[in-house]
């Protein structure tokens, strides 16, 4: 599903520095998601937003910011990276309705050193 | 808080065999369930969803089934293959927050 891409793909960085991770999206959609995945815990929450002025932290925020610079840009900020942000990242988006699909982009693998 | 608990973890079925996959959901204003499947180093995708509304869906060889009463949903998989082998993850959502609990994942190895 080439309509949520993320960059990077990849990245290897060490305890303390700053790592942004980008999304952006195609599909015209108001809503966007950012996740974690770790073996055994499954997807958490990190942020969402609504729309370019709504953001919301989600269940596991801290340690983490967000911007949404465009109704299609939703970035995820690492402040000062430590080891157990070691993780797999997701961006996904939804688009109208009460309830509804989300569309999850590639990932981004980070590794904290 | 609200949570979602996905079990198993693993299962392993041989090539043919049905497999099923349980969540129980906690939060009673839950009404929308999606299931999704992750194939190794892969994104996430929808399989089939069902609403509150009605209490099975098939679609093919894959079926979810609801129990709003005791607050649990199953994924049915029949025949099995082995591309169905993934890590299978359940959700709830409700009306109007926009927002997934997702269990913790199942990982389906289906034998040849």
């Amino acid at each position: 599903d080439a309509d949520v891409t993320q960059t990077p793909r990849n990245r290897i960085t060490k305890t303390g520095k700053r790592i942004m991770l980008e999304c952006s999206q195609t599909k015209g959609h108001d809503r966007m998601y950012w996740y974690r995945q770790d073996p055994g815990l499954g997807l958490r929450l990190i942020y969402y937003s609504f729309d370019v002025k709504d953001i919301n932290k989600g269940e596991i925020s801290d340690g983490y910011s967000v911007s949404r610079q465009a109704q299609a840009k939703f970035s995820l900020s690492l402040e000062s990276a430590i080891p157990n942000q070691t993780a797999l990242y997701f961006c996904a988006t939804s688009g109208e309705g009460a309830v509804d699909t989300q569309y999850f982009g590639p990932g981004t693998r980070l590794t904290v050193l | 808080g609200e949570n979602v608990e996905q079990h198993p973890s693993t299962l392993s079925v041989q090539e043919g065999d049905s497999a099923v996959i349980k969540c129980t959901y906690s939060d009673s204003a839950s009404n929308y369930f999606p299931w999704y499947k992750q194939e190794l180093g892969k994104r996430p995708q929808l399989i089939i969803d069902i609403r509150s509304n009605v209490g099975e869906k098939k679609d093919q060889r894959i079926a979810v089934t609801l129990n709003k009463t005791a607050k649990h949903f199953s994924l049915h998989i029949t025949e099995t293959q082995p591309e169905d082998s993934a890590v299978y993850f359940c959700a709830a959502s409700t009306s109007g927050t926009y927002k997934y609990i997702f269990g913790t994942g199942t990982r389906l190895k289906v034998l040849a």
